[in-house]
């Protein structure tokens, strides 16, 4: 149980479009859903906390108008990057927690963008 | 602030020998720890957390971690490593039970045979 996908699991696309990854927990509600970005050989960095039918709360240093996140419904956050550029490109995973029991976050096998 | 270190970014064991990964934490209010593994390619795996229970905590696969307050560390140990524990090991904190994970920078377990 507790099954988060992602979608694409992998993706392209040029400088200047914007990408959107989506994260579905596939057998639970998630009340909160957590984003990460993880660049190779380091480690998970909290990009935003996003809880259902609110706005997201963003790390420091992150921009909110860059990445935009929707949290629509208990099964389902969107990232989308905008105007993506080159340095955007890393491992974006994401994450949900049970209500209840919000010390506990599954993960899903995260999205490798690549921005040429 | 919270934060977690992990000593050493590579280790390397025989198959069969003991496992000890290090990881020690800073934290203003009492943690919330845990350990996760990471295959290649594929998302992170919960091997066992500490919620202020027993000090001791068991996981999956074999795996235990001890939580020492005086030392603030919370190492993950296993008696005897297995070829498929060869992966990727991040230690992490949440400051009481936020929901913020915190992570280490990584430990990658090899397993030589």
């Amino acid at each position: 149980g507790a099954v988060v996908s992602q979608h694409p699991s992998w993706v392209i696309c040029k400088s200047g479009t914007s990408v959107k990854i989506e994260c579905r927990s596939l057998d639970f509600q998630a009340t909160t859903m957590f984003w990460y970005r993880q660049f190779p050989k380091q480690s998970l960095m909290l990009m935003a906390t996003s809880n259902e039918g609110s706005k997201a709360t963003y790390e420091q240093g992150v921009e909110k108008d860059k990445f935009l996140i929707n949290h629509a419904s208990l099964t389902l956050s969107t990232l989308t990057v905008t105007s993506a550029h080159p340095e955007d490109s890393s491992f974006y995973i994401c994450s949900g927690g049970l209500a209840g029991d919000t010390d506990t976050q599954y993960f899903g096998p995260g999205t490798r963008l690549t921005v040429l | 602030a919270q934060s977690v270190t992990q000593l050493g970014s590579h280790v390397s064991v025989s198959e069969g020998a003991l496992v000890l990964l290090r990881c020690n934490y800073s934290s203003s209010v009492p943690p919330y720890l845990f350990w996760y593994v990471q295959y290649p390619n594929q998302g992170l795996q919960l091997l066992l957390k500490y919620t202020s229970a027993a000090t001791l905590v068991k996981g999956i696969n074999g795996f235990e971690a001890e939580f020492k307050k005086s030392e603030t560390s919370f190492h993950l140990t296993k008696p005897s490593a297995h070829m498929s524990d060869a992966a990727e090991y991040f230690c992490a904190v949440t400051p009481g039970n936020t929901g913020k994970l915190i992570f280490g920078q990584g430990t990658t377990l090899q397993v030589k045979p």
